[in-house]
């Protein structure tokens, strides 16, 4: 079975600083994706990045870049320059391939406030 | 332009009845899903379609019936509702079953009387 921990109940960081949100994950697949998703509080689900669990290099996307440590099972999101409107809910999610049919396993979340 | 819409946005009504929600997407995926968000914001799978076949089940009581009718659609009926049932249901779709990230429709907010 899948597991993701996401370990921050909260976090808090300053506008224009950057900020890191802890995900482990424990799964016996090698083949697997995990994602990042931003919950903002009107209540929508929004893609952010994705890492491969074969793919060499961190994913970046714009602000977004996810420290990948294989070995260590984790996949920190990393998000540059805060802005006020990156305060939300963030959730650390992974899909694995084989049968479990592509179904996300979520983190519990972490709220991320950004003060001015 | 919406990738995947849910109807309706909100839904109040009495334990003991019967409700609907709608989802459809226009990406030209292949895969759909129903999860559940409950009031601690966790997510959960309940359920998973591709090209109209049901593939996931994931324990979820037998008043909960999804159908396909196409696979740009997945509805989610619900029958003799009780207040645990009070949540957000989310709906997603992917291109395929395997790694393609999954995009979420806005939500129902489900609450029981």
């Amino acid at each position: 079975a899948q597991k993701i921990t996401q370990t921050q109940p909260g976090m808090f960081v300053q506008e224009k600083e950057a900020v890191t949100l802890d995900c482990t994950y424990d799964t016996s697949d090698p083949s697997y994706g995990l994602f990042w998703y931003k919950q903002p509080s009107s209540g929508e689900m929004i893609f952010l990045i994705y890492q491969g669990s074969y793919d060499q290099q961190n994913a970046t996307e714009g602000r977004y870049s996810l420290n990948f440590q294989k070995a260590r099972k984790s996949a920190n999101l990393v998000i540059s320059a805060s802005q006020l409107g990156d305060s939300a809910m963030y959730f650390c999610a992974m899909r694995v391939t084989g049968t479990s049919y592509g179904k996300l396993t979520f983190g519990q979340g972490t709220i991320l406030t950004v003060h001015p | 332009d919406t990738a995947v819409s849910q109807t309706p946005k909100y839904l109040v009504t009495q334990m003991g009845n019967d409700k609907s929600i709608k989802c459809e997407q226009n990406l030209g995926h292949d895969t759909m899903y129903w999860y559940k968000q409950d009031s601690k914001k966790f997510l959960k799978i309940m359920f998973s379609y591709n090209n109209k076949e049901l593939i996931i089940n994931e324990t979820v009581p037998n008043r909960f019936s999804p159908k396909s009718p196409d696979k740009a659609h997945l509805n989610l009926h619900i029958n003799s509702l009780e207040l645990g049932d009070s949540a957000v249901y989310f709906c997603a779709s992917s291109q395929g079953q395997g790694l393609e990230t999954q995009y979420f429709g806005p939500g129902t907010r489900l609450l029981v009387l």
